[in-house]
């Protein structure tokens, strides 16, 4: 069955420390997003990506990194967490080319408290 | 730019009543408007999406519609049950650009 996978499902961190955050899509779409979820702001684009290789900032870049390293896998990296990033992280994927025609597929979240 | 505005933080429904949330959108050209829904300890998922040919969508018993005049879509369902309790999420798709999300409306049905 076609599926976003998240891991982990629960992560804490340390301030400074670096955290990665991993996804695996088995719907082989091209396009993958990274959002975080906090109350009162909804779903908010961190970073996207077209396919393997490439990497696109979303609305709130800063602090972040991502990598897609192939078709399957898009990750998320904290370099430096700070306690501003504890939050609940969506990776999804999309089956159109853009925002009119994309259906997004979301896998589970993982939730990050940075202490 | 494109935005979107979702103003109903939360809604609070007995089984039975009628639910219409509403949003309002800010772009150009001919977007497509979805809404998600998200149940607790799940990803959202698609519940149904409108697009500018055909201004209406119907899925589980909700109907979404759109209005280009207003610039706003709103989602309704004439008689919520207790498993329609979730957060929905309306959402602006447009040629060119990833979708923007509304803040979302948390809405409890109770017993």
């Amino acid at each position: 069955e076609a599926a976003v996978t998240q891991s982990p499902r629960n992560k804490v961190a340390v301030t400074g420390g670096k955290v990665t955050l991993s996804c695996n899509q088995t719907n082989n779409h091209n396009n993958m997003y990274w959002y975080r979820q906090d109350t009162g702001h909804g779903l908010r684009l961190i970073h996207y990506s077209y396919g393997a290789g490439s990497t696109e900032k979303g609305d709130i870049p800063d602090g972040y990194k991502a990598s897609r390293p192939s078709q399957e896998n898009f990750s998320l990296i904290l370099e430096l967490a700070t306690p501003s990033q504890t939050s609940v992280y969506f990776c999804a994927s999309g089956d159109g080319s853009w925002g009119d025609q994309n259906t997004l597929y979301f896998g589970a979240g993982t939730r990050l408290s940075v202490l | 730019g494109n935005s979107v505005t979702q103003m109903q933080g939360q809604v609070t429904l007995s089984e039975e009543e009628f639910l219409f949330i509403n949003c309002t959108y800010s772009t150009t050209g001919y977007p497509t408007l979805f809404w998600y829904v998200q149940y607790p300890g799940e990803g959202p998922q698609l519940l149904l999406k409108v697009t500018t040919a055909n201004n209406k969508g119907s899925s589980r018993g909700f109907e979404a519609t759109y209005d280009k005049g207003t610039t706003s879509f709103h989602l309704q369902k004439a008689s919520v049950q207790e498993s329609d309790s979730a957060v929905y999420y309306c959402v602006l798709g447009n040629s060119g650009t990833y979708q923007r999300f509304g803040t979302g409306t948390k809405l409890q049905v109770v017993p």
